[in-house]
């Protein structure tokens, strides 16, 4: 069975201690990885999409890096701010045009001063 | 731009009563969605529109139906709620093309509590 796993579940952090988050997929025909924050009583928001293996995006202290069958989202130097639960999808090829998107359980991750 | 809004934020309904969510966006995406979100599970989708008039199944369809009567509007409705539906609501929409299908964006969600 296609499967996103997410690890940590949770993670906590002192501001300014750096740290990873780990999205592994057990899919086959990846289209893209997405990385998304959702904020508690809110609606995940886009951060970043990866299409291809070696590839990295950044925005801020956030750096997204795409494997073959994992990825990583790199917090570096965490402020309070950047608490949130931080959910990855994978869009793969099934039998349809479409495909199909799946997401992970998420990482929630408290940052404290 | 309001992006994507959910109707209404939170509802309260007892087993068997019927209710809509309606979802609008202001982006003119031809792609919509509706989530939902339990603790300790993924998103999963139940059912998603490719444009207007039209609505396919997602993962977990059974108990919703959809309707997609206008390019910016997408209503999810039980007929009979279950305690089961008890969740958290998201609708979303996304551009039409298939490399950035994945590119979604989320209204502020619904929390519906079936008693």
């Amino acid at each position: 069975e296609d499967q996103v796993t997410q690890s940590p579940e949770a993670l906590r952090l002192q501001e300014g201690e750096s740290s990873s988050l780990n999205c592994s997929y057990t899919v086959s025909g990846l289209r893209g990885l997405f990385w998304y924050r959702q904020d508690p009583g809110k609606g995940p928001e886009f951060l970043f999409t990866l299409y291809s293996a070696g590839e990295e995006k950044e925005k801020e202290r956030l750096k997204a890096t795409l494997t073959k069958k994992e990825s990583f989202l790199h917090i570096t130097a965490p402020k309070p701010e950047d608490s949130a639960t931080y959910l990855c999808a994978v869009h793969y090829m099934t039998t349809d045009s479409w495909g199909k998107l799946q997401f992970g359980a998420g990482t929630q991750v408290v940052v404290t001063p | 731009n309001a992006g994507v809004t959910q109707t209404p934020k939170f509802r309260v309904l007892k087993t068997g009563q019927s209710m809509t969510l309606l979802c609008a966006q202001d982006m003119n995406h031809e792609y919509m969605y509706w989530y939902r979100q339990d603790p300790g599970m993924g998103l999963r989708l139940i059912h998603y529109s490719v444009g207007e008039g039209t609505t396919a199944k997602g993962e977990v369809p059974d108990g919703y139906n959809v309707s997609r009567l206008k390019k910016q509007n997408f209503l999810l409705g039980l007929e009979s709620a279950a305690p089961s539906q008890t969740s958290v609501y998201f609708c979303a929409s996304s551009l039409s093309s298939s490399v950035i299908r994945g590119t979604q964006y989320f209204g502020p969600g619904t929390r519906l509590l079936v008693l």
